[in-house]
């Protein structure tokens, strides 16, 4: 069983607001993923880390920011919500040079 | 670059039918590949995976063989399930970097 969680599970916002999605993982894996899943429930990689104080952005532009400050969290923040961002975040975590991901159960931002 | 790509769904099924779900991929060297399912209102959940060529998977009745002469990882069931419902993701792995995802397949089995 992964070790993966991601809180809120749902949450709904106005425009403009500042919002912090977190993720943290109790497995000690050095690697970490945020995904942004759309309607069509296609997955797109927004950020990842490969260790403390490392982050990049991923294939999908995102006006979203992400740190990673310990092992174990890495939070996505959100300046100024729009309801553009309304989706599916997924955070996942892997260990070193395995490729298998396991994943929290996800965070449903809606924007209104 | 990597790639995946799996057939478009939905596949509507009734309780009992066989099931495949095709994936293919395009890579450099040699990946592993996987099949994930998302449940509705869930995040994902390994399923299966293959590590090397004509590697199978299996998981819940659930198969796949990692054809490297074809670049495909079919996933199968021989009798689906009411409780089966939900999206499938294929992916491809190489090492130390994130997964590379297909677009997913809706399932809905019907009793």
């Amino acid at each position: 069983e992964a070790d993966i969680y991601q809180t809120p599970r749902y949450l709904v916002i106005g425009t403009g607001k500042k919002i912090t999605l977190e993720c943290s993982q109790t497995m000690g894996h050095d690697k970490m993923y945020w995904y942004q899943q759309d309607p069509g429930m296609e997955l797109h990689l927004i950020h990842y880390s490969y260790g403390v104080n490392s982050t990049e952005k991923g294939d999908l532009s995102s006006e979203s920011t992400v740190s990673r400050i310990r092992t174990e969290h890495f939070p996505l923040t959100l300046e100024s919500a729009r309801p553009s961002h309304t989706s599916q975040y997924l955070c996942a975590s892997s260990e070193g040079g395995r490729t298998e991901a396991f994943f929290g159960q996800g965070t449903r931002l809606t924007v209104v | 670059g990597d790639s995946v790509t799996q057939m478009e769904g939905p596949v509507t099924l009734s309780e009992e039918a066989f099931l495949t779900i095709n994936c293919t991929y395009t890579a450099t060297g040699y990946p592993s590949l996987f099949w994930y399912v998302q449940y509705p209102g869930e995040g994902l959940q390994l399923l299966l995976k293959a590590t090397k060529a004509d590697d199978k998977g299996s998981n819940k009745g659930f198969e796949a063989t990692y054809r490297k002469e074809t670049t495909s990882f079919h996933l199968e069931k021989g009798s689906v399930q009411v409780s089966d419902s939900a999206v499938y993701f294929c992916a491809l792995g190489q090492a130390g970097t994130a997964l590379i995802f297909g677009k997913g397949t809706t399932l809905s089995v019907s009793s």
